[in-house]
């Protein structure tokens, strides 16, 4: 149980394009999920807190109209990186949860090269 | 201000036991420790969590002293799949989901040689 699905797995895209990635929890509904992106050879950032019907929570320095987040059901969140550029290369990896007492399950993570 | 300190990478063989220590001497009494890994290329995985008493699953075994300021995970038989980078986390659950931010500091690199 608890299975996390993220997609692409990955994604290579000229600059300036927008980039959508999904997250989507297979055999539990998430009140809440979360966003982190990592860097090679550094340990995972979060980026933002996505619950469902409501607006994500961004962390500080994080843009929240360069990485646009949607949660329209208990089961999917996406990220969507705008018009991105070779800073945004990244690993993207998300996480979902059911309940503040539950451990966290995350998702295999995207990985992003914009050339 | 990190709340867990652990050793940059250790090597163990395979087979053998594996025991991978953590510091926490400042975690409060409502705190969890909790473990994941990451393996190469993919997205960290749960292994255990605990808050005092020893716990134990089919992954590894959590082992927190009595005065929680550090734990031992444990996983039994290393194999070459155990190969990853594991995180030592606490963290005070709250009901509320979105409370629960993880903080992953720079882990422990093991590496489990034939």
């Amino acid at each position: 149980g608890a299975v996390v699905s993220q997609h692409p797995s990955r994604v290579i895209c000229k600059s300036g394009t927008s980039v959508k990635i999904e997250c989507r929890s297979l055999d539990f509904q998430a009140t809440t999920m979360f966003w982190y992106r990592q860097f090679p050879k550094q340990s995972l950032m979060l980026m933002a807190t996505s619950n469902e019907g409501s607006k994500a929570t961004y962390e500080q320095g994080v843009e929240k109209d360069k990485f646009l987040i949607n949660h329209a059901s208990l089961t999917l969140s996406t990220l969507t990186v705008t018009s991105a550029h070779p800073e945004d290369s990244s690993f993207y990896i998300c996480s979902a949860i059911v309940t503040g007492y539950q451990p966290q399950h995350f998702g295999d993570g995207t990985r992003l090269s914009i050339l | 201000d990190a709340k867990t300190t652990q050793p940059p990478s250790m090597d163990c063989a395979e087979g053998r036991a594996a025991n991978l220590p953590c510091n926490h001497s400042t975690i409060s009494g409502n705190e969890y420790v909790y473990w994941y890994r990451q393996i190469h290329s993919q997205g960290p995985q749960y292994i255990i969590h605990g808050l005092k008493n020893n716990e134990t699953n089919e992954m590894a075994s959590l082992i927190i002293t009595e005065d929680r300021k550090s734990s031992t995970l444990i996983l039994p038989h290393a194999t070459l799949r155990d190969t990853a980078v594991y995180y030592c986390i606490v963290l005070a659950p709250m009901i509320k989901a979105a409370g629960n931010k993880l903080t992953f500091g720079g882990g422990t690199r093991v590496l489990v040689k034939p």
